[in-house]
């Protein structure tokens, strides 16, 4: 059974911390690292897509890395704001079947102003 | 407006009876697939499918059926031997299966059976 696991489960911050989570999927058969945020109310909607060992994606105040041979990818939020406030999603994709994604349980990430 | 939409946003059912989610997209996206959340847990896969006429089963597709006769539509029906089919429910969408096949997803069904 593959695994997809992430910590913390929650997080509350205040307005201006620095933040990251962790993502931990199975190093063998890699094929792909999806990084999603869901906010409430709303659809979960795509950030970053990674597929090579040491890939590093940065999208405004936020930035992912990847490390395939241990199997975990980091999410970072940099002076993180009341609108960073979702959940947020990874799922991994191995070579055994790229049909589908297996996601994990998702980090809820709360910014206090 | 491109984008994937889900009906109804709420949907009621007594037990025993059988009930089907709507999921149409107008992206021309290739592949579909069907999510269950339940609290304090991640999106588990359902179904997918990723040509007309043509679908998997996922992780948890027991007491679940789909079809997918149109590129746009694929609908999903929740029936009664679906043991706890309580949950909230996420249709998606995605070009063809490969390494940068980002989904897109709908609004959501919330799903109660009373």
């Amino acid at each position: 059974i593959l695994n997809v696991e992430q910590s913390p489960q929650s997080l509350h911050v205040q307005e201006g911390d620095s933040t990251n989570f962790t993502c931990s999927f199975p190093s063998s058969n890699f094929y792909a690292l999806h990084w999603y945020r869901w906010e409430t109310a709303k659809s979960p909607e795509a950030l970053f897509v990674m597929t090579l060992n040491g890939d590093e994606k940065k999208k405004g105040r936020i930035s992912a890395t990847l490390n395939t041979k241990e199997g975990y990818s980091y999410l970072y939020i940099k002076g993180s704001q009341p609108e960073d406030s979702a959940t947020y999603l990874c799922a991994f994709k191995w070579s055994g079947n790229t049909g589908k994604l297996i996601f994990g349980q998702g980090t809820t990430l709360q910014v206090k102003p | 407006d491109g984008g994937i939409t889900q009906s109804p946003k709420y949907l009621f059912r007594k037990e025993g009876q059988n009930v089907t989610l709507s999921c149409e997209q107008n992206l021309n996206h290739d592949a579909m697939y069907w999510y269950r959340q339940d609290p304090g847990q991640g999106l588990r896969l359902i179904y997918y499918s990723q040509i007309v006429n043509d679908f998997q089963k996922g992780d948890i597709a027991e007491g679940y059926s789909v079809s997918r006769e149109k590129k746009e539509s694929f609908p999903l029906t929740v029936t009664s031997a679906q043991k706890n089919p309580t949950a909230f429910y996420l249709c998606a969408s995605s070009f063809i299966a490969g390494v940068g096949d980002t989904q897109y997803f709908g609004p959501g069904t919330r799903l109660t059976v009373l």
